[in-house]
């Protein structure tokens, strides 16, 4: 069965901080990876779309990355606008998601 | 160009009930998905439609029905509405077949049953 594990559950930053969540996947036949970012009470909002192993994308302070196994999602310098929780998905035959990374950054 | 809506925004029914939640896909998409969001997890798959018609389905009970309307917004209905269904509900949308193409999701309807 299709399963996405992401990790930590939660992070704690200081501004400034860089990190990086982890998103590991087991799928069949990976057609997408997926990045979310969702603030509380909201919907996700899209931030990237990775394809096959070896795939960057990058969007001010993010850069997503994607292996065979596992995606990364690097945080580089981050602020406290970035809290939120960070959602990952695969697409084989349905859209898989985790169940998130809750980042907080502090000023 | 609009984003993806949906309503109502928060919604209080008790067990037993039904209920019907709406949503208006992002212009230019034709496929709309649903997913259910509990507290602390991440969305799970409801279905998808395509073009009006059922285009995949995730574990969920026949009382979780769908429609697409010609004009791509859609409709989830749920029946016999249990305490478990309590949940935030998103819909999303894209452009093209099936899921994998990017999805944009809308802000969701809190559904709680009481």
């Amino acid at each position: 069965e299709d399963q996405v594990t992401q990790s930590p559950e939660a992070l704690r930053l200081q501004e400034g901080e860089s990190s990086s969540l982890n998103c590991s996947y087991t799928v069949s036949g990976l057609r997408g990876l997926f990045w979310y970012r969702q603030d509380p009470g909201k919907g996700p909002e899209f931030l990237f779309t990775l394809y096959s192993a070896g795939e960057e994308k990058e969007k001010e302070r993010l850069k997503a990355t994607l292996t065979k196994k596992e995606s990364f999602l690097h945080i580089t310098a981050p602020k406290p606008e970035d809290s939120a929780t960070y959602l990952c998905a695969v697409h084989n035959n349905d859209m898989r998601f985790g169940a998130g990374t809750r980042l907080t950054v502090k000023p | 160009e609009t984003g993806v809506t949906q309503s109502p925004t928060h919604l209080i029914k008790t067990r037993g009930q039904q209920v019907t939640l709406r949503c208006s896909s992002q212009s230019g998409h034709n496929t709309v998905s649903w997913y259910q969001q509990a507290l602390g997890q991440g969305p799970q798959f409801i279905f998808q439609y395509y073009r009006e018609e059922e285009n995949g389905r995730g574990n969920f009970p026949p009382r979780f029905s769908g429609l697409q309307f010609p004009n791509y917004s859609s409709e989830l209905n749920v029946n016999a509405l249990e305490l478990d269904d309590s949940a935030l509900y998103l819909c999303a949308s894209s452009l093209g077949t099936p899921v994998g193409e990017t999805q944009y999701f809308g802000p969701g309807t809190r559904l709680l049953v009481l």
